[in-house]
């Protein structure tokens, strides 16, 4: 069964803490992107890679690091260096230049 | 960049009648423009999209309409349900595919 995998579901951290949500694709999709969901704002890019090994920032990228070692995963770390960390990450991926964009469950990551 | 403005950012509709949601973007290259349905909890998903070499497209209660002088584009659903009570965002996006720009989003509620 293709799609998007993206773990945790719901994440708790402490302030200071560097955290990992895990973004995986059995899609054999070339680009993967990375957006934040807050309300009332849609969702605004963070991250987006369009080929292994290489990736580029988007609107929001400061206080957040990517990679994207394997075609199948594009892991997002929040650093702690992220103001406002609190908010519902989803994970996406598409053919390039083909459309459709095709969205992980999302990770509700909450700073306590 | 390409800026995506969105109205009205909710809408209440008595089941039956018809919901239209309104987009503006501002780049003339945008040539790609998804719109994307989220009911409370899950993932954003495809629902239709238009390519800038079409002016209107539909497909059974839902239709979108594109007006590239005026650089704006539509959402319809007719004889609305209430499985249709969701959020919508539309987007914009260049080379069909690459560098979405997403709207705030539009909350949409079905009244039996």
């Amino acid at each position: 069964d293709g799609g998007i995998t993206q773990s945790p579901k719901y994440l708790f951290r402490k302030e200071g803490q560097n955290v990992t949500l895990s973004c995986e694709q059995n899609l054999n999709h070339d680009a993967m992107y990375w957006y934040r969901q807050d309300p009332g704002q849609g969702l605004r890019l963070i991250y987006y890679s369009q080929i292994v090994n290489d990736f580029q920032k988007g609107d929001i990228a400061e206080g957040y690091s990517v990679s994207r070692e394997k075609k199948e995963s594009f892991p997002l770390t929040v650093t702690s260096a992220q103001k406002n960390p609190t908010a519902f990450y989803l994970c996406a991926s598409n053919y390039e230049g083909a459309g459709e964009l095709f969205f992980g469950e999302g990770s509700r990551l909450t700073v306590l | 960049g390409e800026n995506v403005e969105q109205h009205p950012s909710t809408l209440s509709v008595q089941e039956g009648d018809s919901a239209v949601i309104k987009c503006t973007y501002s780049d003339s290259a945008s040539n790609y423009f998804p719109w994307y349905k989220q009911e409370l909890g899950k993932r954003p998903q495809l629902i239709i999209d238009i390519r800038s070499n079409v002016g209107e497209k539909k497909d059974q209660r839902i239709a979108v309409t594109l007006n590239k002088t005026a650089k704006h584009f539509s959402l319809h659903i007719t004889e609305t349900q209430p499985e249709d009570s969701a959020v919508y965002f539309c987007a914009a996006s260049n080379n069909y595919g690459q560098n979405f720009v997403f709207g705030p989003g539009t909350r949409l509620s079905v009244l039996p």
